[in-house]
């Protein structure tokens, strides 16, 4: 049982928009910054999103994120069938003193 | 560019040792955290372990904590991870990952992971 929860799995017609949402605790989420990674089949995790809603160089902006309160969400418009991965959402927990990932999200592109 | 490169993983029968290595390149450092995030078959990402810039600071998951030791060598660009007692529950695809200054949570460049089996 994840500490943050996701929901399993997503699916959207390519072009279409979806969300993933991530829900945690003010240990974790309520008071950290929050990110989001993709992995796709066979291969590591890239970085997304983090500090809740910023892209590293190179993403494009059909990913986003947000977070509000113990909650956050990442968005992804125009949807492709090369984003058909597995994405993960991850924060520190403060009470614990540990990193925290959600249990992952499969994104099916119909 | 920024490399790493994880190494050191295989087969080991319960109750043993391994020792894994990330060799890293591309960046200072010596200015980054760095963490042991693994990944068991069919399953999702797990937190294992982080050790500050200068290796005064570690941090390890429950499920390791007394069994698993991080370290660095600043002047090897290297960052390891020793595994004792391993448990077959241990069995995973383990990855190295660049941390941050800002949030702990900002891992920016992993490295290609190395497979731990742990079996009899």
């Amino acid at each position: 049982q994840s500490v943050l929860t996701q929901p399993p799995s997503v699916s959207a017609a390519p072009g279409q928009k979806v969300t993933i949402s991530c829900s945690g605790s003010s240990s974790n989420i309520g008071n950290n910054y929050v990110s989001w990674f993709q992995q796709l089949p066979g291969t590591a995790p890239k970085l997304l999103i983090y500090d809740n809603n910023k892209r590293p160089s190179g993403i494009p902006d059909r990913f986003s994120g947000s977070k509000s309160g113990t909650s956050a969400t990442m968005g992804i418009t125009g949807l492709q069938t090369g984003d058909e991965a597995d994405y993960y959402c991850g924060t520190w927990d403060s009470s614990l003193s540990v990193l925290v990932f959600g249990g992952g999200t499969k994104l099916t592109v119909l | 560019q920024v490399q790493l490169v994880d190494s050191g993983g295989g087969v080991v029968q319960p109750g043993r040792s391994l020792r894994l290595s990330c060799a890293a390149s591309g960046f200072p450092f010596s200015s980054f955290a760095m963490h042991w995030v693994r990944q068991a078959p069919g399953k999702g990402l797990e937190w294992v372990a982080d050790i500050s810039f200068d290796g005064g600071n570690k941090f390890y998951a429950d499920s390791v904590k007394g069994r698993f030791t991080i370290s660095r060598d600043n002047s090897k660009n290297t960052l390891y991870l020793q595994m004792n007692s391993l448990r077959t529950d241990d069995t995973a695809v383990y990855y190295c990952a660049r941390g941050s200054a800002i949030a702990v949570a900002d891992l920016d460049y992993w490295g290609q992971g190395t497979l731990v089996t742990v079996s009899s």
